[in-house]
């Protein structure tokens, strides 16, 4: 069975670009989660989709960040415009029966 | 609200000899408390998982955690490394029953030495 897959793995932008992050979570899984680790911070959660519809999106940053989820199955994460403190380590989680999930590995973004 | 501290950014230890990773929390619910790992360039494993039912869990690869709900702690501990052990390793803490608003500690790198 595949696992929870995330692209790319890497990403190096400049400030003001904008980047996509894709998330396929392991099929079947109405629930996607996307998470942020800024560097040395602890890992923060920024939302929670339950097939297509935004359960939570309390940790969302900023207007600048946009998660959908079009027929409930893989996720995209915008950032636009992208800054210097939105650097950090992206990661998506998928689970079917809360409250195990399971974690991609995860996209490194760098904002230059 | 809820919170968790790993207090120890990293731990080293030899091989063969046992591990203790740290992880305190404070929950205003019944909490569900897990440990996951991850290793250099891959994804978060779960290691093991408290929902409230025996306070002594036991995980993969050896690994063991104990709910003690009187010194709000859940402590990972392993009794012989294994250098495949070395990883970074995470405390999470979510509402008992859900797993919306987790809260991940700042994580706790082993090292272990050959």
């Amino acid at each position: 069975e595949a696992g929870v897959t995330q692209f790319p793995s890497h990403s190096v932008i400049e400030k003001g670009q904008t980047v996509t992050l894709r998330c396929d979570p392991i099929s079947g899984h109405d629930n996607l989660y996307w998470y942020r680790r800024v560097m040395g911070k602890e890992i923060k959660f920024l939302l929670h989709f339950v097939k297509e519809s935004k359960q939570d999106e309390s940790g969302m940053p900023n207007n600048r960040f946009l998660a959908e989820r079009t027929g409930g199955t893989y996720s995209t994460l915008k950032v636009q415009p992208a800054e210097l403190e939105d650097s950090g380590v992206y990661f998506c989680a998928s689970s079917q029966y809360n409250p195990e999930a399971f974690f991609g590995q995860g996209t490194r973004l760098t904002v230059v | 609200a809820q919170s968790v501290t790993q207090l120890d950014s990293h731990v080293s230890v030899s091989e063969g000899t046992p591990v203790l990773l740290r992880c305190n929390y404070s929950s205003s619910y019944s909490p569900s408390l897990f440990w996951y790992v991850q290793h250099p360039n891959k994804g978060l494993q779960l290691l093991l998982k408290y929902t409230s039912a025996a306070t002594l869990v036991k995980g993969i690869n050896g690994f063991e955690a104990e709910f003690k709900k009187s010194e709000t702690s859940f402590h990972l501990t392993k009794p012989s490394a294994h250098m495949s052990d070395a990883a970074e390793y995470f405390c999470v803490v979510t509402p008992s029953g859900g797993y919306q608003k987790v809260t991940f500690g700042t994580g706790t790198k082993l090292q272990v030495i050959p």
